[in-house]
């Protein structure tokens, strides 16, 4: 299959430690942010989204943290696992006009054990 | 289906070709959205549909691509003439209305 993300970022954590992916997004008129996680030959996936009227989510082992000020979002990995192995994208949108997303670079995350 | 799927999953054809690629949502759904993932990069938009009315198209690249969603299911995106720097994965992803957006397994196409 496919090998997605030759030469990204990459974060390389042992199993069982937290990881935190960081992103920024450019249009400070995005109000809709998701993470996805992309498994070798394998499409995105989607993981947690959020709304720009909070400023963190949680789910299962995940959290999303959103800084509208400086446009940073960031996502938490709770006691990293090797599934947790892939690269993750970051993605906004805006709901106030046409529904794309705009994907951010990947970040490759590489669980040791 | 369980999932989006597309087809043809690889497509190798000549330059000055042309080339369709399909996709079928997931039942029900009433966006579908048409993505371009080169090596290494995250998609990128190309145009989306809310059932049969194509709703944003500012992503395709130029008029050699077009892409139509006849009876709001099924859609289809078309390169005409295509060329070497059309290479690259194909993805479709559907979603309910303006929610999370599933995406499926993509079209690999080589221009040779």
């Amino acid at each position: 299959g496919e090998s997605v993300g030759l030469h990204l970022p990459t974060l390389s954590v042992q199993e069982g430690d937290n990881s935190i992916i960081n992103c920024a997004y450019s249009n400070s008129a995005s109000d809709y942010f998701i993470w996805y996680k992309q498994e070798s030959g394998k499409g995105p996936q989607f993981i947690i989204d959020i709304r720009s009227n909070m400023d963190k989510r949680q789910g299962q082992r995940v959290t999303v943290l959103l800084n509208k000020t400086v446009k940073h979002l960031s996502l938490q990995i709770a006691a990293t696992q090797p599934g947790d192995s892939a690269v993750y994208f970051c993605a906004e949108g805006w709901s106030g006009g046409t529904d794309k997303l705009i994907f951010g670079t990947g970040t490759r995350l590489q669980v040791f054990p | 289906g369980a999932g989006v799927s597309q087809s043809p999953r690889y497509k190798v054809t000549k330059r000055g070709q042309d080339v369709a690629l399909r996709c079928d949502p997931i039942s029900g759904h009433v966006s579908l959205y048409w993505y371009r993932q080169a090596l290494g990069q995250g998609p990128e938009f190309l145009t989306y549909f809310n059932y049969e009315a194509q709703q944003d198209k500012s992503g395709l690249p130029n008029d050699r691509f077009s892409a139509e969603r006849p009876e709001g299911s099924i859609s289809t995106l078309t390169i005409q003439r295509t060329e070497q720097r059309d290479s690259a994965m194909y993805r479709c992803a559907s979603s309910l209305f303006n929610t999370e957006q599933f995406f499926g397994p993509g079209t690999r196409l080589t221009v040779l």
